[in-house]
């Protein structure tokens, strides 16, 4: 079953406000990918962490990997009507013979009202 | 978007008919995936291939076969199209535990 929780379903903004999404893993992972997929198209890789506690970032968006590498954050600051889509986690489990696939979360889709 | 194609782009079909989806790239990735995207279930991996004719069960696997002759083609096959295989198909590909770079979808439709 799903062991990839991501937090919220569905978030509603107004242009110019941030917006976050957790992504919660029950077992330790080796390494979380974030994906973006805008309405009616396929899912693009944004960024991938690896290390505990790492954070990166691109623009506008700031990534999060946790100290235990079972949890996962993204951070849209001042969000813009290109930032509308579904934000995917997927993660890789710790561990051998589990690294082809990846567990992906439910996704988070976002709305943003200009 | 690592050079993958994915045909047809949309199909509708009648329930019992065998449907097959293509998926090819063009740059030698090693690994290749099938996933199928439903609303509120995600993106749900159907199978899985690590080579030439190395191919492996995703968590929703019923129902489906694949098949993989050539590094660059994936093929995807539905024995008996059933309604509940209505769906959007994403190929994806990758070289290992690093990114996967997904195709354009197929959106099939099974009346």
């Amino acid at each position: 079953g799903q062991q990839v929780m991501q937090i919220p379903q569905y978030q509603h903004v107004q242009e110019g406000e941030d917006f976050t999404t957790y992504c919660n893993s029950s077992t330790t992972l080796s390494n979380i990918q974030w994906y973006k997929q805008r309405p009616g198209g396929h899912p693009v890789f944004l960024i991938q962490l690896v290390k505990s506690g790492e954070v990166k970032k691109q623009k506008r968006l700031t990534f999060q990997f946790g100290e235990a590498k079972k949890n996962s954050s993204l951070h849209i600051t001042a969000t813009q009507t290109t930032d509308v889509g579904t934000y995917f986690c997927a993660g890789r489990r710790s561990g051998a013979g589990n690294n082809r696939k990846l567990i992906w979360g439910l996704g988070t889709s976002l709305a943003v009202n200009p | 978007d690592a050079g993958i194609t994915q045909s047809p782009r949309h199909k509708v079909t009648e329930t019992g008919t065998p449907v097959t989806l293509r998926c090819h790239q063009t740059e030698n990735h090693r690994y290749m995936y099938w996933y199928r995207q439903d609303p509120g279930h995600g993106l749900r991996l159907i199978h899985y291939s690590y080579g030439v004719k190395d191919t492996d069960k995703g968590e929703v696997s019923d129902g489906y076969s694949v098949s993989r002759s050539k590094t660059e083609d994936f093929l995807l096959t539905l024995e008996s199209a059933t309604s509940s295989q209505t769906s959007v198909y994403f190929c994806a590909v990758g070289r290992g535990e690093e990114t996967q770079y997904f195709g354009p979808g197929t959106r099939l439709l099974v009346l």
